[in-house]
């Protein structure tokens, strides 16, 4: 069975770091790629960025808001993603979501989904 | 960005009825859209992936079409069980961006 479980979140003050790990079980973690995806409170979701697995580079991509403070890293040994969330500001507040892709180009073109999610992680940014 | 329109935003529809969600993309997606439901307090789940394809497990009720940038989802005959939050996402473009949500209610 495949899971995803989130930790690591908590109430932050603005400017603080934190970091979030998803703890994989029930799949071989270096064949995905994994996401982070958040939720404002009574929002609807945002996607802040991805890894790549290792047969696609390892590289990551960010949403415009998180980029140069957020960074996406995974330990394929430990099947564990990081989020480290660095220079926060209130408007990060929001559950994290960590997401399982089958990130695919082998046919030509790439395809992509969000295929498995974990329960989600409360972040809050507040003096 | 590709900017994600779904509409209704909000849909109140009785158990057995059949229901319609549109979502248009701002630019040609071709087929790179995803659909996916979240009930109440809980994680979002995939349904639907590149337009059509039903997600293992899923309902048959559930059903997406569309190609470019006009999609459709679709609940055959709505159950209680259906009552959530639901979202297509573009995958065509970096950043994979999320329609704004609609959300179904039971009349």
């Amino acid at each position: 069975e495949v899971q995803l479980v989130e930790s690591g979140g908590g109430l932050v003050q603005p400017g603080r770091s934190l970091r979030l790990s998803c703890t994989a079980s029930g799949f071989t973690f270096g064949d995905y790629a994994m996401s982070w995806v958040r939720q404002a409170p009574g929002k609807g979701l945002e996607w802040v960025g991805f890894i790549r697995s290792k047969a696609y580079g390892g590289t990551t991509e960010y949403a415009a808001s998180v980029k140069g403070r957020f960074t996406i890293s995974r330990d394929d040994s430990k099947s564990i993603a990081y989020l480290q969330m660095n220079s926060l500001k209130t408007e990060d507040t929001a559950v994290y979501y960590c997401t399982r892709d089958p990130f695919d180009c082998s046919g030509g073109s790439c395809y992509s989904k969000l295929d498995y999610w974990g329960q989600g992680t409360l972040v809050t940014v507040s003096s | 960005d590709i900017q994600m329109t779904q509409s209704p935003s909000s849909l109140s529809a009785s158990v057995g009825d059949r229901v319609t969600i549109t979502c248009q993309a701002s630019q040609d997606i071709s087929n790179y859209l995803n659909w996916y439901q979240q009930k109440p307090g809980k994680a979002p789940k995939l349904l639907i992936y590149d337009a059509s394809n039903l997600e293992t497990g899923v309902p048959s009720r559930f059903s997406g079409s569309g190609s470019g940038t006009d999609f459709t989802f679709t609940i055959s005959s709505l159950q209680p069980e259906d009552i959530a939050t639901y979202y297509c996402q573009q995958y065509d473009n970096l950043p994979p961006t999320f329609g704004q949500g609609t959300k179904l209610e039971i009349k």
